[in-house]
């Protein structure tokens, strides 16, 4: 299998609190990308964050990426009982047609 | 709404049976692809069809074959179902190349063979 490796597997935190999860990969890649699947659902696109960049943020969430040590980590501010999903991560390296996704983190946000 | 659509959303099947996955999407969307999730397991590529007129083997291709009816749809089919094929089905398009946006997933059937 050419699963990335994601850490934790599951995260229980009360709301307000911020929630962080770590993704690491094997190969040199081209971008990276963190998914959101709520229970039942289909993957929703979050963010993607490229080989050449450092960090990136949209509204509560914050990604960054350190190629050095092969890893991203994935930081959701102030988190809500909406966040409760898994969170995956991929990446592309030679194409983009072969993904090489993570096994996921689950999240739980308690009220 | 723009998206990716998948039918049926569930199906229960005997071992033997055959049925076909459809998708479609609006996004005007170059490559598609066909996913198995199972529990610990993450996703696992079964095919794609990096455009129209073409599709490869993914990670997990046995069991399966799959058609490019055009750009828009990329149907799956089981022809004799088993019950390691027990599992939910996500179809998802991208548009191929650098820069690079991501995919856009349906949400999934779930498949279940007895």
């Amino acid at each position: 299998s050419q699963q990335g490796e994601e850490d934790p597997q599951a995260l229980s935190i009360q709301e307000g609190e911020n929630a962080t999860m770590n993704c690491s990969y094997k190969t040199s890649i081209n971008n990276l990308q963190w998914y959101r699947q709520n229970s039942g659902r289909g993957l929703v696109h979050l963010i993607l964050i490229r080989s050449n960049e450092r960090e990136k943020h949209s509204g509560r969430l914050r990604v960054t990426l350190d190629t050095s040590k092969k890893s991203s980590s994935l930081l959701i501010t102030a988190s809500r009982a909406a966040d409760t999903a898994s969170y995956f991560c991929a990446t592309d390296w030679d194409s983009n047609y072969q993904l090489i996704w993570g096994a996921g983190t689950k999240l739980i946000i308690k009220p | 709404n723009a998206g990716v659509t998948q039918t049926p959303k569930f199906q229960v099947l005997k071992t033997g049976q055959s049925m076909t996955l459809q998708c479609a999407q609006d996004m005007n969307h170059n490559s598609m692809y066909w996913y198995r999730q199972d529990p610990g397991m993450g996703l696992r590529l079964i095919y794609y069809s990096a455009s129209e007129g073409t599709t490869d083997k993914g990670e997990v291709p046995n069991g399966y074959n799959v058609s490019r009816l055009n750009k828009r749809e990329f149907s799956l089919r089981l022809e004799s179902a088993a019950p390691s094929q027990t599992s939910v089905y996500f179809c998802a398009s991208s548009e191929p190349g650098q820069p690079f946006y991501g995919y856009t997933f349906g949400s999934g059937t779930r498949l279940t063979v007895v």
